[in-house]
């Protein structure tokens, strides 16, 4: 039972241009998310996060979108730069307890 | 501080041999937690740790896995009679308790990568 999907396992942009990578979750007491960064070789890395109280939230170029009635999120890299390519996970949890459940990626190559 | 460090970074092991990894996560962070990541999929939750008690373990952790922190500071995964099967990077990652000063953000290591020939 996959309760965080990422339907797309990879995605190219050109640099400069919007990078939107999406997440949909099941779960309807899933009320905070965070998305993670994870290079080869290197433990995920937090990126963003967004509690189920606000459906915006930034952070420099990274913007994170979540949608409750439609049980989405997304993620907006803007402008997209080489150093952004690595895979980005979603990530989902219930605040009364204390483990997140993953997406299975999306690999994410910036075109310069 | 340095974040959080597992040790060692690479395994490789003969089926049937036991291994045993390391995690040293954030001095202050008295939650922590194991999971494994397989190729093509997203870390999966192992077993978690609030101080030295350990309050959960996933169906995925076989008798032959066991998690230690002995002190409430590092922490030890051991396999048993390794398989192919449990090739994997296993990851370790900490926090604070959320409204004990933190929120509810992980910090991950860099993980052990283990190979089962």
């Amino acid at each position: 039972d996959q309760q965080v999907k990422q339907n797309s396992p990879s995605l190219s942009v050109q640099e400069g241009r919007i990078s939107i990578l999406n997440c949909d979750y099941t779960n309807s007491m899933f009320d905070y998310f965070l998305w993670y960064k994870k290079y080869p070789a290197e433990g995920p890395t937090f990126l963003i996060s967004i509690s189920s109280i606000k459906d915006k939230n930034e952070d420099g170029r990274f913007t994170v979108f979540l949608n409750k009635s439609a049980k989405h999120l997304s993620l907006h890299i803007v402008p997209s730069q080489p150093g952004d390519s690595a895979v980005y996970f979603c990530a989902a949890l219930h605040s009364g307890t204390y483990k997140y459940i993953f997406g299975t990626g999306t690999r994410l190559k910036v075109l310069a | 501080d340095t974040g959080v460090s597992q040790d060692p970074r690479h395994k490789i092991t003969k089926r049937g041999q036991n291994v045993t990894f390391r995690c040293d996560p954030i001095s202050e962070h008295n939650r922590l937690y194991w999971y494994r990541q397989t190729l093509g999929q997203g870390p999966e939750f192992l077993t978690y740790f609030q101080n030295e008690a350990q309050l959960e373990k996933s169906r995925l952790l076989s008798d032959r896995f066991s998690a230690e922190r002995p002190k409430g500071s590092f922490s030890t995964l051991e396999i048993q009679r390794t398989e192919q099967g449990d090739s994997a990077m296993y990851l370790c990652a900490s926090s604070l308790t959320p409204g004990q000063g933190g929120d509810y953000g992980y910090t991950f290591g860099s993980g052990t990568r283990l190979t089962v020939v």
